[in-house]
C-alpha cells in the first residue's frame, strides 16, 4: 500500500565505505527525486529523474550516483562515505500534472 | 541560489489557538506547496496552490497563494495536539523545467500544548 518506500530506514556505516539506498514508488509517476535533509531540517534537492533520464543534478559530489533501472525505482549509491554525508535522505515522486511531490519515509544515514 | 524565507521558525501555542505562518521569495513562483513533517517521517503534502490569489482549504488548514506570486500563507484554525510537527512551504519557479524542482523554506516547528 505504501506509495513511496525506501530501504533501509536506518544506515550506520564507517567513513570510506560504499552504500546504497533504494527507493520504489507504486503511484505510476514519471518523475523521481532524491533530497537531503540536514541536521537543521533544511531540505535540498539532489537529483531528479524523469522516465529513467537524469533531469536535475544539483551541485552534489560525484561520489553520489543515482541509478534508475525503471521509472518506478530510483536508487542512490554513495561511494567513499564522509562524516558530512550524515543526514536523512528522502526519495520523492511526482507526475507532471499536477506537479506535486510525494515523499518516502526517509533513510537516516549516520557515518562514523 | 534561490532562497525562501519562512517564518516564524518555531511556535509554541495552546490547544485551540489559531496559527499563521508564511513564506516569501525574492522571485516569482508558479506553484506553492505546503507540507507537514512528523518526527521520523517524510513530508506529507497538505495543500497545493497554482494561481495567484488562490485560497484553498483542507479541513482546518487554509493556504493562500499571494497576489505578487512571491509569497504564500498557511493558517491552522483551532489547533489540536496532533498538529505538532514541522511545516514546510515549497515553491516551484515560473518558467524553466517543468520537472518539478522545488525550493523549500526552512520550516516552522509547531508545538501545541494541551
Amino acid at each position: 500500500d505504501t506509495a513511496v518506500s525506501q530501504t533501509p530506514k536506518y544506515l550506520v556505516t564507517q567513513m570510506g565505505n560504499d552504500k546504497s539506498i533504494k527507493c520504489e514508488q507504486n503511484l505510476g509517476h514519471d518523475t523521481m527525486y532524491w533530497y537531503k535533509q540536514d541536521s537543521k531540517k533544511f531540505l535540498k534537492i539532489m537529483f531528479s529523474y524523469n522516465n529513467k533520464e537524469l533531469i536535475i543534478n544539483e551541485t552534489v559530489p560525484n561520489r553520489f550516483s543515482p541509478k534508475s533501472p525503471d521509472k518506478a525505482h530510483l536508487n542512490l549509491h554513495i561511494n567513499s562515505l564522509e562524516l558530512g554525508d550524515s543526514a536523512v535522505y528522502f526519495c520523492a515522486s511526482s507526475q507532471e500534472a499536477p506537479d506535486t511531490q510525494y515523499f518516502g519515509p526517509g533513510t537516516r544515514l549516520t557515518v562514523l | 541560489g534561490q532562497q525562501l524565507n519562512q517564518s516564524p521558525q518555531s511556535m509554541f501555542i495552546q490547544e485551540g489557538e489559531d496559527v499563521s505562518m508564511n513564506c516569501t521569495s525574492s522571485s516569482i513562483f508558479n506553484t506553492w506547496l505546503w507540507y507537514k513533517q512528523d518526527p521520523g517521517e517524510g513530508p506529507v503534502l497538505l495543500i497545493a496552490l497554482y494561481k495567484a490569489g488562490e485560497l484553498t482549504s483542507n479541513g482546518r488548514l487554509t493556504a493562500q497563494f499571494g497576489t505578487t506570486r512571491k509569497d504564500s500563507f498557511l493558517n491552522i484554525s483551532a489547533s489540536i495536539p496532533s498538529d505538532v510537527g514541522i511545516y514546510f512551504c515549497a515553491g516551484k519557479h515560473a518558467g524553466g523545467t517543468s520537472y518539478g524542482k522545488l525550493t523549500f523554506g526552512q520550516g516552522t516547528i509547531l508545538t501545541v500544548h494541551p
